[in-house]
């Protein structure tokens, strides 16, 4: 069984860079695509963005210009960084597996996400 | 950017049905996903490819799509059903992944 473990710190200060970082057991973080979606608190579900054990990336637009996300295989572990924050981007992040159908009539893939971290609260505050 | 629309809340009977609907325009190129999510836990997908079940998910959850919507389907609502629940695709390419807004179930 796939078990991920987020870790970092709890705290970050204004205007700091927040780091995150992903444990992966009971599986290899080979041949798989990895994201980090985050939750503020009472709200909806973000995506950030994924890497692919290789170092290929995606973010998503609207945090493009403050993610980085990268992996090191030899740990199984894949990290975030997200820098410049503020109290927008209090949240619990998780981080997590995806898997992929194709949709026929599309032909193009079709992600989802089957094993997921607890989560982790990162609060933004002086 | 791509949006997934839910209605915020839906409100159901012990025993009855409920019904959330998931729109977006990308859905007949994409499949859908569904997540339910319990209050400090993760999410735990409950419906994969717009219909199929995972393994271990009670037969009462059940999933449908048509054309720019897809619709996740509670029948026989129990108590344990109450949570948050998120439709998740992506865009039309496959390149950006995409949450819905999300509803909360509440069981009367």
């Amino acid at each position: 069984q796939v078990q991920l473990q987020e870790s970092g710190p709890g705290l970050v200060k204004p205007s700091e860079t927040l780091s995150l970082t992903c444990t992966v057991s009971g599986g290899s973080i080979s041949s798989y695509y990895w994201s980090w979606i985050r939750q503020p608190p009472g709200k909806g579900l973000e995506w950030i963005g994924y890497i692919y054990y290789s170092g290929s990336t995606n973010y998503n637009p609207s945090l493009k210009s403050r993610v980085t996300i990268s992996v090191d295989t030899s740990k199984n572990q894949f990290s975030l960084k997200l820098s410049s924050v503020t109290a927008a981007d209090t949240a619990v992040y998780y981080c997590a597996r995806e898997e992929y159908t194709w949709k026929a009539v599309a032909g193009t893939p079709s992600p989802y996400f089957d094993y997921w971290g607890q989560g982790t609260l990162v609060t933004v505050s002086s | 950017s791509y949006e997934l629309t839910q209605p915020p809340s839906v409100s159901v009977s012990p025993g009855q049905t409920a019904r959330i609907t998931c729109s977006g325009d990308a859905l007949p190129k994409q499949y859908a996903y569904w997540y339910q999510q319990k209050p400090g836990q993760a999410p735990v997908l409950v419906i994969y490819k717009d219909s199929e079940r995972p393994s271990g998910i009670p037969e009462r959850f059940s999933g449908s799509s048509s054309g720019t919507t897809v619709t996740l389907t509670i029948s026989g609502v129990q108590a344990e059903d109450e949570a948050d629940y998120y439709c998740q695709s992506a865009d039309s390419s496959g390149t950006y992944r995409v949450f819905g807004t999300g509803t909360k179930v509440t069981v009367l």
